[in-house]
């Protein structure tokens, strides 16, 4: 069955600070991985699709890397804002779709 | 615009008295799946449908029923509702076979349901 983990669980960083969000998945029979941002009692905002067969999607300050074979995702945020203070997840899609429990950031200015 | 489209966004009812989420998407969608979030669990999976008139049960499917009988509506029926299904519930939707992989998955924006 598959298991998706995400560390750490809460993160506080000064503003202006680079981070990496880190996902693991046991199972590496994916069809790709996405990582979504969620405000406090909010719906799911997508961020970045990552199909099996890729390393690694950009999207402005955000970049996200995956390495199927050890079973791991990163979600890099350059110079982190204020704004980007949310709930990251991360899901794995397989059969089924596996949620993680997700990072909490805030980012203090 | 491409969306999933939830309702209602806020339901207070009270144990026993059935009630029925509505979930609707415009993508031609075949895969379509309900979740519940709860605090320190996660969003885990109720149910899901890989096309119409296919449904399988999810991680915590107990007190939940559902049905497809349309492409483009998947709702949530919850025949008996009891307070250990208040939580916030999703509904997504997504391509399946050889678009799967470069497919994002949509969601709604979910519904808050309180039983009393």
């Amino acid at each position: 069955k598959q298991e998706v983990t995400q560390i750490p669980a809460a993160l506080s960083v000064p503003e202006g600070e680079n981070l990496v969000l880190n996902c693991s998945f046991t199972d590496s029979a994916i069809y790709n991985l996405q990582w979504f941002r969620q405000d406090p009692g909010k719906g799911l905002t997508s961020l970045l699709l990552i199909q099996s067969s890729q390393r690694e999607q950009t999207s402005g300050r955000l970049n996200a890397s995956l390495d199927k074979s050890s079973g791991r995702s990163t979600l890099y945020i350059a110079a982190s804002q204020p704004g980007d203070s949310a709930t990251y997840l991360c899901a794995v899609r397989g059969t089924p779709l596996v949620f993680g429990k997700g990072t909490r950031l805030s980012v203090i200015a | 615009e491409a969306q999933v489209t939830q309702n209602p966004r806020y339901l207070i009812t009270v144990t026993g008295k059935k009630l029925t989420v509505t979930c609707s998407q415009n993508m031609n969608h075949e895969y379509m799946s309900w979740y519940r979030q709860d605090p320190g669990l996660g969003l885990r999976q109720i149910y899901y449908s890989m096309n119409v008139e296919v449904t399988d049960k999810g991680d915590v499917p107990e007190g939940y029923k559902v049905s497809r009988k349309e492409k483009r509506n998947f709702p949530l029926i919850l025949e008996s509702p009891s307070p250990n299904q208040t939580s916030l519930y999703f509904c997504a939707s997504g391509s399946t076979g050889r678009m799967m992989g470069d497919s994002p998955l949509h969601f709604g924006n979910g519904t808050r349901l309180t039983v009393t």
